[in-house]
């Protein structure tokens, strides 16, 4: 079964906006990390956040993790038109080699 | 893609017959992983490899083997395919010891009738 739920599942918004996508998980993890997919390609790795760290960011990307509520979120600020994608968030527990996937949340940057 | 070609990328076959993908790294990464992908269920981990000739399963392996003689192959055998087999598959690969962040191939479109 799926780690992460993502919510939206799809998210449509005006270019130079923001993007806020979240993620919630069900059991304790090593590490929460996003990832984005453009159409018909493979997932691009985005940014990681470990278990002890609140928040990070990356350029324009901006991600927050609480561990107590089992959740995430991604914030993209003034989207551009190349952020269209989908966007995955991906779970990996402590001593496993594995990460387990969200169902994704689709984001279109209206021009 | 990070050194990883994926064979091939597009595929049509008949259900019952034998299908081999391939993954190649030129990474060296010690880890790699196949995976489904699936409208509404976003990335499945089928079955995973953490050296040459040690895999394990992951959370669809039914229906799938795999094999990996060479640290750069890393092979997904569906015996005897399926129409619910029809989906895009995934491979990646992974380093020890950073994080697990998986770089991934540009996938297989996998059809059968």
């Amino acid at each position: 079964s799926q780690q992460g739920e993502e919510d939206p599942q799809a998210l449509s918004i005006q270019e130079g906006e923001n993007a806020t996508m979240n993620c919630s998980y069900k059991t304790s993890i090593n590490n929460l990390q996003w990832y984005r997919q453009n159409s018909g390609r493979g997932l691009v790795h985005l940014i990681l956040i470990r278990s002890n760290e609140r928040e990070k960011h990356s350029g324009r990307l901006r991600v927050t993790l609480d561990t107590s509520k089992k959740s995430s979120s991604l914030l993209i600020t003034a989207s551009r038109a190349a952020d269209t994608a989908s966007y995955f968030c991906a779970t990996a527990s402590q001593g496993a080699q594995k990460l387990v996937f969200g169902q994704g949340t689709r984001l279109t940057i209206n021009p | 893609d990070a050194g990883i070609t994926q064979s091939p990328r597009h595929k049509v076959t008949e259900t019952g017959t034998p299908v081999t993908l391939r993954c190649h790294q030129t990474e060296n990464h010690r880890y790699m992983y196949w995976y489904r992908q699936d409208p509404g269920h976003g990335l499945r981990l089928i079955h995973y490899s953490y050296g040459v000739k040690d895999t394990d399963k992951g959370e669809v392996s039914d229906g799938y083997s795999v094999s990996r003689s060479k640290t750069e192959d890393f092979l997904l055998t569906l015996e005897s395919a399926t129409s619910s087999q029809t989906s895009v598959y995934f491979c990646a690969i992974s380093q020890a010891g950073r994080d697990n962040e998986q770089f991934f191939g540009p996938g297989t479109r996998l059809t059968v009738l």
